[in-house]
C-alpha cells in the first residue's frame, strides 16, 4: 500500500525556518516525482513546489522560490521542505503526494501537517 | 495560467447530475488537466487526469472532458459521499509547475 506521511510542522516566528519531512513507503521511491502542495486555513490548494525522481531537477511557485528548498533522500525514502524566512501568509497545510508519471498530478497524498508563522 | 472555477458553489440534491467548469486563461493541453475531490479536514483525492482519465478506484459516475481552455467535470448521480470541494489542476511543462482552481463546493440543497 502507498502511503505518504509528512512530519515537521509547528509554531515559527516571522524570519524563523522549519524542515518538514514526508517519508514514502509502498512504491520505488526513486522512479517518482514528488510535490509539496499548501493550504491556508480556509483557501483553496496552492502548488508549491516539486522534485523528479532523481533529485535532479527542482521547480517552485513564485511565491517561496529563494525561501524554500525541495529535495529527496531516495537511499531513506524521504522528501523533505526547507523553509526559511518565513512569513504570516505561508501558514497553512502543508501536504507531500506522490507525482504520478510526467509529473502531472499526484495519486497519493499524506495527510498534512499544520505550519503556523505567527510572532 | 489562471484557472477559473465555476460555479463556485453548486446546490444539488442526491441523484442529480453536477456539472463542473474549469476555464484557463491559454490553452491547456489535454494530457495536463487533473480534477481532485476534497473533503473537509482531509487530503486531496486524485479523480480525473489527462482531461479525462479516471484515477485507479473511481467509480464511473465521475468523468472528465474538455479541450483547450473550457473543461468539465460531470458527476452524473450525485452520492452522500461526493458532496464535497472539487479542484481543477493544470501542468505547465515549460518550466513545470502547477495552478489549481479556486474550487467548487457542492454541497446538499
Amino acid at each position: 500500500e502507498v502511503q505518504v506521511l509528512e512530519s515537521g510542522g509547528g509554531l515559527v516566528q516571522p524570519g524563523g525556518s522549519l524542515r518538514l519531512s514526508c517519508a514514502a513507503s509502498g512504491f520505488t521511491f526513486s522512479h517518482f516525482g514528488m510535490v509539496w502542495v499548501r493550504q491556508a486555513p480556509g483557501r483553496g490548494l496552492e502548488w508549491v513546489s516539486l522534485i523528479t525522481g532523481s533529485g535532479d531537477s527542482t521547480y517552485y511557485a513564485d511565491s517561496v522560490r529563494g525561501r524554500f528548498t525541495i529535495s529527496r533522500d531516495n537511499s531513506k525514502n524521504t522528501l523533505y521542505l526547507q523553509m526559511s524566512s518565513l512569513r504570516a501568509d505561508d501558514t497553512a497545510v502543508y501536504f507531500c503526494a506522490k507525482a504520478i508519471v510526467g509529473v502531472i498530478a499526484s495519486d497519493h497524498w499524506g495527510q498534512g501537517t499544520l505550519v503556523s508563522v505567527s510572532s | 495560467t489562471v484557472l477559473t472555477q465555476t460555479p463556485g458553489t453548486l446546490s444539488l440534491s442526491p441523484g442529480e447530475r453536477a456539472t463542473l467548469s474549469c476555464r484557463a486563461s491559454q490553452s491547456v493541453s489535454s494530457s495536463y488537466l487533473a480534477w481532485y475531490q476534497q473533503k473537509p479536514g482531509q487530503a486531496p483525492r486524485l479523480l480525473i487526469y489527462g482531461t479525462s482519465t479516471r484515477a485507479t478506484g473511481i467509480p464511473d459516475r465521475f468523468s472528465g472532458s474538455g479541450f483547450g481552455t473550457d473543461f468539465t467535470l460531470t458527476i452524473s448521480r450525485l452520492e452522500p459521499e461526493d458532496f464535497a470541494v472539487y479542484y481543477c489542476q493544470q501542468y505547465d511543462s515549460s518550466p513545470p509547475s502547477w495552478t489549481f482552481g479556486q474550487g467548487t463546493k457542492v454541497e446538499v440543497k
